[in-house]
């Protein structure tokens, strides 16, 4: 597709549930972010991707928060025992090299609730 | 490590009228600088960047932002808002010698008749 693609685009979850986010990335983009926007606040950084290897994943919350890009395309966020504090929208991002300063470009994010 | 400060959280502004969103930034070193803006249940879209160069940069649909390495700004302005610029804006700053960006909390823009 034109732009980068999520899905669910909404999930509601049990407290304690295991959740996947997909993300579709720009066609050829090399890096691919993970972000988490708690309601009124601006996007937090999660990890980045650059092909399949995973370079930086120092914004995962915690050990349940597990993210994979195995072929360099597709990127899954996994969340483990989701915790009401995990309510938020989740963008992924991608952008065509791994140069500081190139255009990245947004999905429409997964919103998750956590019941 | 770089922070941004957006220091309006709600801005109403009459249609027509001129609209500046503040925004500021913290870092030791040089960074790069954007604004993103998410209509509606939209994602996000890059409005304008700071890379180099010009210290005045402008969109498309009439925005431009200065960048002031004194003041450590990057504020965005706009000489007549219509009803369509209401949105949620988003100030970022990355590194230039990094990859992820760093949003401020956002300024929700209400444009009204």
């Amino acid at each position: 597709g034109a732009g980068v693609s999520q899905s669910p685009r909404y999930k509601v979850a049990k407290r304690g549930q295991d959740v996947a986010l997909r993300c579709d990335p720009i066609s050829g983009h090399v890096s691919l972010f993970w972000y988490q926007q708690a309601l009124g606040q601006g996007p937090e950084f999660l990890t980045y991707f650059q092909n399949e290897a995973q370079l930086d994943k120092s914004g995962l919350p915690s050990d349940r928060f597990f993210a994979e890009r195995p072929e360099g395309s597709v990127s899954t966020l996994k969340i483990q025992r989701t915790q009401q504090e995990d309510s938020a929208v989740y963008l992924c991002a991608s952008s065509f090299s791994d140069s500081s300063g190139n255009t990245i470009y947004f999905g429409e994010g997964s919103w998750l609730t956590v019941v | 490590a770089q922070s941004v400060t957006q220091l309006d959280s709600q801005v109403p502004v009459f249609e027509e009228a001129p609209v500046e969103l503040r925004c500021n930034y913290s870092s030791s070193v040089s960074v790069y600088l954007f604004w993103y803006v998410q209509y509606p249940n939209q994602g996000l879209q890059l409005l304008l960047k700071y890379l180099s160069g010009s210290t005045l940069v402008k969109s498309i649909n009439g925005f431009e932002a200065e960048f002031n390495k004194s003041q450590t700004s990057f504020h965005l302005r706009k000489p007549s808002v219509h009803i369509s610029d209401t949105a949620e804006y988003f100030c970022a700053v990355s590194l230039n010698s990094g990859y992820a960006l760093n949003f401020g909390k956002g300024t929700s823009l209400l444009v009204t008749p």
